[in-house]
């Protein structure tokens, strides 16, 4: 199975600051990475897919980038509903893994 | 709009069996992979299994193979998971999932005695 690992496993931020998550894989998955956005107590929301291209209806400031073996999820401005815990998840082989979460606090 | 409706959690003794449902609405469900992920109650994310539109092809994490079944009904836009043998660490939210993109509210399955 692909392992993935993200960092940090938290951090503290404020309003307005750029955030960048990194996520890993144990092997080659090219682009096959999404990025879930999850509030508690509600289900994750798709961000992004094929590890740059953007869902339909999320805000301009959430990007992706990576591929390989090294992915990165950047939030340009953080805004009040930013902060939540963030997943990335490979497809490229099975079982789908999801990497163990960024949880994103406020400062 | 995708709605997604999930059914079926329940508290279940261990060894007990539970089946899962979900109703999609607002999208062309018998042309898309169905994906169930579940979460632990304070932990992260686990893909549990999937099938393709047809309902022919079906995977599994390792754990639930052997216990567990997916399978689909496209004539009532509908996703179900039977869950046999359940186990304590069966405990999850399970959601249910239009490829990886649209998910539901999630149902809770508690195993325990």
């Amino acid at each position: 199975d692909i392992q993935m690992t993200q960092s940090p496993s938290s951090l503290s931020a404020s309003v307005g600051d750029r955030l960048t998550l990194t996520c890993r894989a144990s092997q080659a998955i090219g682009n096959d990475l999404c990025w879930y956005q999850q509030k508690p107590g509600k289900a994750p929301k798709a961000l992004i897919y094929a590890s740059s291209r953007l869902q339909r209806g999320v805000p301009s400031r959430f990007s992706g980038s990576g591929s390989g073996t090294e992915f990165a999820l950047t939030i340009s401005s953080l805004q009040p509903d930013d902060f939540a815990t963030y997943y990335c998840l490979q497809y490229k082989t099975y079982p789908r893994t999801f990497g163990p979460g960024t949880k994103v606090e406020v400062k | 709009e995708v709605e997604l409706v999930e059914s079926g959690g329940n508290l279940v003794q261990p060894g007990g069996s539970l089946r899962l449902s979900c109703e999609v609405s607002g999208f062309p469900f018998s042309g898309d992979w169905m994906d169930w992920v579940r979460q632990a109650p304070g932990k992260g994310l686990e893909w549990v299994a999937n099938i393709n539109p047809a309902g022919s092809e079906k995977h599994y994490v390792e754990s639930v193979q052997g216990r567990f079944t997916v399978f689909r009904d496209n004539a009532k836009s509908s996703l179900f998971l039977q869950m046999h043998s359940l186990r304590v660490e069966d405990t999850a939210v399970y959601y249910c999932s239009t490829s990886l993109n649209n998910w539901g509210r999630g149902t809770l399955v508690t195993v325990s005695s």
